[in-house]
């Protein structure tokens, strides 16, 4: 089953807007990461936030977590078409500090940013 | 440096053959990871390998099985090969043990008529 749930499902901006997506989780966690998927091809990371982070930037993306509310958001400022694609947020449970190696995927977002 | 490679691209078997997909991590890295990305259902975890060792395995039947060579590169082979087998088959890889970023290859596309 999916740890993660991701909003919105679908997401339609034009170039130059703000793209904000959320991620809800259920478990204890060592980091949470967020990737980008186009066209069904590989995944390529964009950033990793571990627990004890509530922040972290990455040129124009910004993510922020909140473990007390099992949450994060990825932030895409000034949007571009090609950041059309589709986001996923992935977490890494863990156990008395053990990984289990495992990364949890939402189901993901789908952006599309109109010229 | 290179990325983490698989193969075949693509890979069109039908009902009940075996089929074997390929791994290359990035140079360095031990720990290899195999996730299922069906239509419908997300992506799955398969198969965690470090050092030659299974570490971890997803809710998957045993016809899924694979192995991680000297090398850390890996090979998720899928036995007797049902419809709902079709999907993209994504390799990661990491630095080791400890929680890290993955970083995935191309994946493979297989198709089960």
């Amino acid at each position: 089953s999916q740890q993660g749930e991701e909003d919105p499902q679908a997401l339609s901006i034009q170039e130059g807007e703000n793209a904000t997506m959320n991620c809800s989780y259920k478990t204890s966690i060592n980091n949470l990461q967020w990737y980008r998927q186009n066209s069904g091809r590989g995944l390529v990371h964009l950033i990793l936030i571990r627990s004890n982070e509530r922040e972290k930037h990455s040129g124009r993306l910004r993510v922020t977590l909140d473990t007390s509310k099992k949450s994060s958001s990825l932030l895409i400022t000034a949007s571009r078409a090609a950041d059309t694609a589709s986001y996923f947020c992935a977490t890494d449970a863990q156990a008395g500090g053990t990984s289990y190696g495992k990364l949890t995927f939402g189901q993901g977002t789908i952006l599309t940013v109109h010229p | 440096e290179a990325g983490v490679t698989q193969s075949p691209t693509h890979l069109i078997k039908t009902r009940g053959q075996q089929a074997t997909l390929r791994c290359s991590p990035i140079s360095g890295h031990t720990s290899v990871y195999w996730y299922q990305q069906a239509l419908g259902l997300g992506l799955q975890f398969l198969l965690w390998y470090d050092e030659g060792e299974e570490r971890n395995r997803g809710n998957f039947p045993p016809r899924f099985s694979g192995r991680q060579f000297p090398n850390y590169s890996s090979e998720l082979n899928v036995n007797a090969l049902e419809l709902e087998d079709s999907a993209l088959y994504l390799c990661a890889s990491s630095l080791g043990l400890a929680p890290d970023t993955q970083y995935f290859g191309p994946g493979t596309r297989l198709t089960v008529l």
